[in-house]
């Protein structure tokens, strides 16, 4: 099974609002990955969790805030976005071995702040 | 500097063509090579992976791509398209370097099937 959840499926909010992303894995992987895409474009990484650890944050603006409460879940909390926040935002996961690695991806999360 | 390339920006093939869709990576030593499918709206899919050994690599829905050293390349290939492979495709890659995987995606080909 290589299936990576996430919910909501779709997300509106205001730029006063705070909200949270979810996802979940259940394969044993070890580390967890926010990416953030934008139409037409490539996925661009956000954040790494590497046993439940923040690993790397790719310059992301405080008002994202990732949280691994274990090892199986990772969330992403906003909070006072701007419109150009809009995107699809993608959760992935993987055993965390170096190098030879795969990352195996959710459907994502198509966030819209008005 | 370390990139990867994808210089087919769109692809328009007929159901049953064959297809062929370009990576190439510019990296000091050769790179773990991924191919990912991306349906509108959706999240990414992995199609295949080359990490060493036999330099045709054989995924899921009928693709299958090579890996040429010589030519830095890492090209997906389908004998015969459908419909239902309308979709964006991603060439990735992580560096051979040993540490934490960071994929690097390339621009990416969208692929358009006419009936």
């Amino acid at each position: 099974d290589t299936e990576v959840t996430q919910t909501p499926k779709h997300l509106v909010m205001g730029m006063t609002n705070k909200k949270s992303l979810k996802c979940e894995q259940h394969m044993g992987h070890r580390a967890m990955y926010w990416y953030k895409q934008k139409a037409k474009k490539p996925p661009e990484l956000m954040f790494v969790y590497s046993y439940e650890k923040l690993s790397i944050n790719e310059s992301v603006p405080s008002r994202f805030s990732p949280e691994c409460p274990n090892s199986s879940l990772l969330n992403l909390h906003l909070h006072a976005l701007q419109p150009e926040d809009s995107a699809l935002y993608l959760c992935a996961s993987s055993q965390e071995r170096p190098g030879a690695d795969t990352q195996y991806f959710g459907p994502g999360t198509r966030l819209t702040v008005l | 500097a370390q990139s990867v390339t994808q210089p087919d920006i769109h692809i328009t093939v007929s159901e049953g063509a064959s297809l062929e869709l370009r990576c190439n990576y510019s990296y000091g030593a050769t790179p773990y090579l991924f191919w990912y499918v991306q349906s509108p709206g959706q999240g990414l899919q992995l199609l295949l992976k080359y990490f060493s050994g036999d330099t045709l690599v054989q995924g899921i829905k009928g693709f299958e791509a090579e890996f040429k050293r010589s030519q830095s390349s890492f090209n997906l290939r389908k004998p015969s398209v459908h419909w239902s492979d309308a979709a964006e495709y991603f060439c990735a890659v992580v560096p051979n370097t040993g540490t934490a995987s960071k994929l690097t995606f390339g621009t990416g080909t969208r692929l358009q099937v006419t009936l």
